[in-house]
């Protein structure tokens, strides 16, 4: 395991459309989170999971944005009638449990056109 | 709210010199922060953690101070080199937090070293 993967590296779309992306995180990290980065900015935090569950939400995490972890392994974002407001580059991480170091994958970068 | 503020313009330094980045926190008490490297089209990457009850941290090059007083840390590259160019990004995180494990960032300091 050579890291955190994420899939696809990029995805452009039309407004309206629903997209999913899938992050596949270090094998033994039982912690994953999403972040979405804009240009200029820092990551700015979505949502995290530890294993399966999901503990904590942004209020940037509007109703159109869903996040899964079925097997506390995998874990997909969904987006759902995507606006032009949400290109960004979308970030996933990945820590041991009690671990402070994230472990960041290459992100997925989304236009919506 | 919660502030944190970095070098608000780009850095340029000569190769070989110490380059120098501010992180400024505000209305937060960090129990620790951390510093990230971001490369363009990548995911950051962790570089140094310091805690509230240290005062600096080394790692080769790099050197991190934490001023829980003037609410500061400064991040210190020496002896740069052309590879060190990229953002730095830094992330306190408080104690306030709760059960939140997540990061906050600061915008990042994009630093180039010229050769």
């Amino acid at each position: 395991d050579t890291g955190v993967s994420q899939d696809p590296r990029h995805k452009i779309t039309k407004r309206g459309q629903n997209v999913t992306f899938r992050c596949d995180p270090i094998s033994e990290h039982n912690r994953l989170y999403w972040y979405r980065q804009t240009l200029g900015q820092g990551p700015e935090f979505l949502t995290y999971f530890q294993n399966e569950a999901q503990l904590e939400k942004s209020r940037l995490l509007s109703d159109r944005f869903s996040a899964e972890r079925p097997k506390g392994s995998f874990s997909t974002l969904e987006i759902q009638r995507t606006e032009q407001g949400d290109s960004a580059m979308y970030l996933c991480a990945s820590s041991l449990a009690g671990g402070n170091e994230q472990y960041f994958g290459p992100g997925t970068r989304l236009t919506v056109t | 709210s919660q502030k944190i503020e970095q070098n608000s313009e780009a850095l340029n330094i000569q190769e070989g010199k110490t380059a120098t980045l501010t992180c400024n926190y505000t209305n937060y008490s960090p129990a620790y922060l951390q510093w990230y490297r971001q490369d363009p089209g990548r995911g950051p990457v962790f570089l140094l953690l310091i805690r509230e009850n240290e005062k600096e941290k080394r790692k080769e090059r790099l050197k991190v101070t934490f001023d829980t007083t003037l609410k500061q840390s400064l991040f210190h590259i020496t002896a740069s080199q052309p590879a060190d160019s990229a953002t730095y990004l830094c992330a306190p995180r408080g104690v306030s937090s709760g059960s939140a494990r997540q990061l906050t960032f600061g915008s990042g300091t994009q630093l180039t070293v010229l050769p």
